[in-house]
């Protein structure tokens, strides 16, 4: 199996929240992210937490991480349409980063 | 402004020709990347250097060859080995900071 598994594809309306759920396989990773991208474009990171943490929290955006479950998550508060991307979770044992495939979000006025 | 540059931004490229892309970074950044982006695939690592003149295969190597000449520059050249080269590729070099990826703006290559 893959070593980042995310689901493809999440719509949300517009004002409502989002949740991209990811789950990773190497629980040596010291850091967990998450990377941003738009059409056409390269990708930009948006979080990362460390990995002793739990919850890390920054503006509209809340990163949640179980390490007993290898589970981490993304909340998008008060998601807008220039939310609408693809979302990459990452994990990076040994220094060479692993991307998960990629969560689409699609945000409907 | 620190960053990585990629050129080509469009390539095109008849079957049986090998093709060059560039990746220069100012970031001062050891570790380069480069994946390769296919739709519903997410990212596959092609090949990666942690430092000058040393760099290691990735996990889709076969028909692609890199260089690191240089610390600022780690270019890519798709071989006509490689079977179906259409596709989106990503450089990228990684800071000692939380180990965070800085991307380029990404080399859409089309064989036509």
């Amino acid at each position: 199996g893959e070593d980042v598994e995310q689901s493809l594809f999440l719509s949300v309306r517009e004002g409502d929240s989002s949740v991209i759920n990811c789950t990773y396989t190497d629980s040596s990773s010291t850091y967990l992210y998450w990377y941003k991208q738009e059409p056409g474009a390269g990708l930009q990171l948006l979080t990362y937490i460390f990995s002793n943490m739990d919850m890390k929290q920054d503006q509209r955006l809340t990163v949640l991480l179980n390490k007993k479950d290898k589970h981490l998550s993304l909340r998008i508060a008060d998601t807008q349409t220039g939310d609408s991307a693809i979302y990459f979770c990452a994990e990076t044992p040994s220094y060479i980063p692993t991307f998960g495939r990629g969560t689409s979000l699609i945000v409907h006025p | 402004d620190g960053g990585i540059t990629q050129s080509p931004k469009y390539l095109f490229r008849k079957e049986g020709q090998n093709v060059t892309l560039s990746c220069e970074q100012n970031l001062n950044h050891d570790a380069m990347y480069w994946y390769r982006q296919d739709p519903g695939q997410g990212l596959r690592l092609i090949y990666y250097s942690q430092i000058v003149n040393d760099f290691q295969k990735g996990d889709i190597a076969e028909g692609y060859s890199v260089s690191r000449e240089k610390k600022e520059s780690f270019p890519l050249t798709v071989t006509s080995a490689q079977k179906n080269p259409t596709a989106f590729y990503l450089c990228a070099a990684r800071g000692s900071g939380a180990n965070v990826l800085t991307f380029g703006a990404g080399s859409r290559l089309t064989v036509l």
